[in-house]
């Protein structure tokens, strides 16, 4: 089984840009989350996706949005860039047959 | 929402020794989960381990759901080991995320 991809591996981004990350979750899942890891913490749950709804979100702003679609694969956007957003973007799928959650290798974004 | 803590936050030990970290959580779950970020940031899954006991190799895991903890037990420790652990839980309660805690640092020397 394939297992949770994440893209681009690494991003620069100058301060008031908008960037959009993406995440094909692994096969069988349909729950798709995104995470905020800034250096020396534990990740922070952004928001999650279940059947291209919305379904539970942390908090963070509302420039933070996202979309999720019928392969399960998702987008996270994030307009208006601060430096404080740079960080490790983690997305993780998971099903409700199996609460395990599988994460990708992230993207990391740095703001400039 | 859920806390969750872990303990200790750093560990440095020899290689060829062993080692428990300890992760408390706060309310009732349904789904607790101890990972290794390697390096390269990669959350590598370890364990899903909402009770009970499991082992895998050199590694093993007990939660006491009733005493709302859980401990990763580490065995004959390589420098491969090296890395931070992360125990992460969802609550029965509110939303279905899983949070995490704030991780310990685990450093093997040769």
């Amino acid at each position: 089984e394939t297992g949770v991809t994440q893209s681009p591996t690494h991003l620069i981004k100058t301060r008031g840009q908008q960037v959009t990350l993406r995440c094909s979750s692994q096969s069988g899942h349909n729950t798709v989350s995104w995470y905020q890891q800034a250096l020396g913490q534990g990740p922070q749950f952004i928001f999650q996706y279940y059947r291209e709804e919305e379904n539970g979100r942390g908090n963070f702003p509302p420039r933070f949005s996202g979309l999720q679609f019928p392969n399960y694969s998702s987008e996270l956007n994030v307009n208006a860039l601060e430096l404080d957003d740079s960080a490790l973007y983690l997305c993780a799928s998971s099903s409700p047959a199996n609460y395990g959650y599988t994460f990708g290798s992230g993207t990391r974004l740095t703001v400039v | 929402g859920i806390q969750v803590e872990q303990s200790p936050p750093d560990l440095i030990l020899q290689e060829g020794a062993n080692s428990t970290l300890r992760c408390n959580f706060s309310d009732s779950v349904n789904n607790l989960q101890w990972f290794h970020q390697n390096p390269w940031g990669q959350l590598i899954n370890l364990f899903y381990i909402p009770s009970g006991t499991k082992q895998n190799g050199r590694l093993s895991a007990t939660t006491v759901a009733t005493e709302r903890y859980s401990l990763l037990y580490i065995s004959s420790s390589q420098t491969t080991d090296s890395g931070v652990y992360f125990c992460a839980a969802v609550s029965n309660f509110g939303n279905e995320k899983l949070t995490f805690g704030t991780g310990t640092r685990l450093t093997i020397i040769p």
